[in-house]
Order: structure tokens, then C-alpha cells, then sequence
């Protein structure tokens, strides 16, 4: 069974860091890009952050850019999700989330598969 | 900044068909934006429908379906059921990232 299980979410003051990380397992994590996707309370999905099969490549949502850093260890099936500067607006439930295909058949972009269940970061003021 | 627009809310009875729709503030969606379409029920992860335009993901029903329909990405339920009451949310590729619209709650009733 494909499994997606985040972690390392908690309550972190304004300006401090936190990371996240999210182990995957039943397929074959090294061949599929990865994305973290948030959801403030009571709003709507934000995407995050992607990183591609190997790590080389990176992509970031405008409102995080400079601040998160996205990466992973194909050798521990786990996605990481590094934040720092967390303001207020971080606040969030963070999703981690499989490409839908694999690289050799496709982009991070067609589409996001499975989703892990989420963790909860939440940033005070 | 371009945004994604979806309609807030939409009604539909049990058994009929509705479509909801994805577009741009500016512009028209084509499918090199590869939409995509989540449902998400309170307090549950999001379960992917449908990508690349109108590709069902594994296990998805083929009473949901996408497509393009003029200058906008559409999710068309057809015979809709008391559990398909949720939140749907489509997803296009904008060039430097995705964007998620703001999601349309489905009332079944």
C-alpha cells in the first residue's frame, strides 16, 4: 500500500524554523517527484513547494520562496520541508504528496497522487 | 498575479449533473496548464479525481470526468450522490509552480 506519513509539526514562534519531514513507502520513492501542499484553518489548499525525483530541481510558491527549502533522501524514502522565518500566515496543515506519474513519464506538474494525512504547524505571534 | 477562480458554492440534487468549472482572471486555461481536480471532506486529506485534464486517478468513479469546456477546465459529476457533498478544488501548472483555485463547496440536496 502507498503511504505518505508526515511529521515534525508543532507550535514554533514568529521568526523561528521548523522542519518537517514526510516518509513514504510501497512505491519507489527515488522515481517520483514530490510536492508539499498547506491548508490554513478554514481556508483553501495552497501548493508549496515541489523537488524532482533525483533532488536536483527545485520549485517554490512565491510566498515561501527565500524562506522553505525542500529536499530529500532517496536512500531514507523521506521528503523534507526545512522553514524558517515562519510568520503567522505559515500557520497551516502541511499535506506531502506524490507526483501522480513517475519522472520518466511525466512532470511534477500533471498532477499530485497520494497525500499523506498532514501535520499541523503552527506559527504565534 | 493571475488567480485561479472557482465558484464558491454550488448546489446539485441527488442523481443530477453538475459542472463545475476552473478558469484565470486572465486568460483562458488549455490543458499545457495540466489541470487537475482534488475533493476534500472536513478534516480529511484531499482525494485526487482527476489529472492532466481529464485523466481519472485509480479508483475514482467514471461518473466524475474532466475536460476543457471553452476557456475554462471543467469537473463534470454525473449522477450525483449524498457522498459526493464536499469541497473541490482544481489545480493548474502556471509555468513557475502550481496554483490551487479557492475551491467550490458541492451541497448534494
Amino acid at each position: 500500500e502507498v503511504q505518505l506519513l508526515e511529521s515534525g509539526g508543532g507550535l514554533v514562534q514568529s521568526g523561528g524554523s521548523l522542519r518537517l519531514s514526510c516518509a513514504a513507502s510501497g512505491f519507489t520513492f527515488s522515481s517520483y517527484a514530490m510536492s508539499w501542499v498547506r491548508q490554513a484553518p478554514g481556508k483553501g489548499l495552497e501548493w508549496v513547494s515541489a523537488v524532482i525525483d533525483s533532488g536536483d530541481d527545485t520549485y517554490y510558491a512565491d510566498s515561501v520562496k527565500g524562506r522553505f527549502t525542500i529536499s530529500r533522501d532517496n536512500s531514507k524514502n523521506t521528503l523534507y520541508l526545512q522553514m524558517s522565518s515562519l510568520r503567522a500566515e505559515d500557520t497551516a496543515v502541511y499535506y506531502c504528496a506524490k507526483a501522480v506519474v513517475p519522472a520518466a513519464r511525466g512532470y511534477y506538474y500533471y498532477g499530485l497522487d497520494v497525500w499523506g494525512q498532514g501535520t499541523t504547524v503552527t506559527v504565534s505571534s | 498575479q493571475t488567480v485561479v477562480t472557482q465558484e464558491p458554492s454550488f448546489s446539485v440534487s441527488p442523481g443530477g449533473t453538475v459542472t463545475l468549472t476552473c478558469g484565470l482572471s486572465s486568460g483562458s486555461v488549455s490543458t499545457s496548464n495540466y489541470p487537475s481536480w482534488y475533493q476534500q471532506t472536513p478534516g480529511q486529506a484531499p482525494r485526487t479525481l482527476i489529472y492532466s485534464t481529464n485523466t481519472r486517478s485509480s479508483g475514482v468513479p467514471d461518473r466524475f470526468s474532466g475536460s476543457i469546456l471553452g476557456n475554462k477546465a471543467a469537473l463534470t459529476i454525473t449522477g450525483a450522490q449524498a457522498d459526493d457533498e464536499s469541497d473541490y478544488y482544481c489545480v493548474l501548472y502556471m509555468g513557475s509552480g502550481l496554483v490551487f483555485g479557492g475551491g467550490t463547496k458541492l451541497t448534494v440536496l
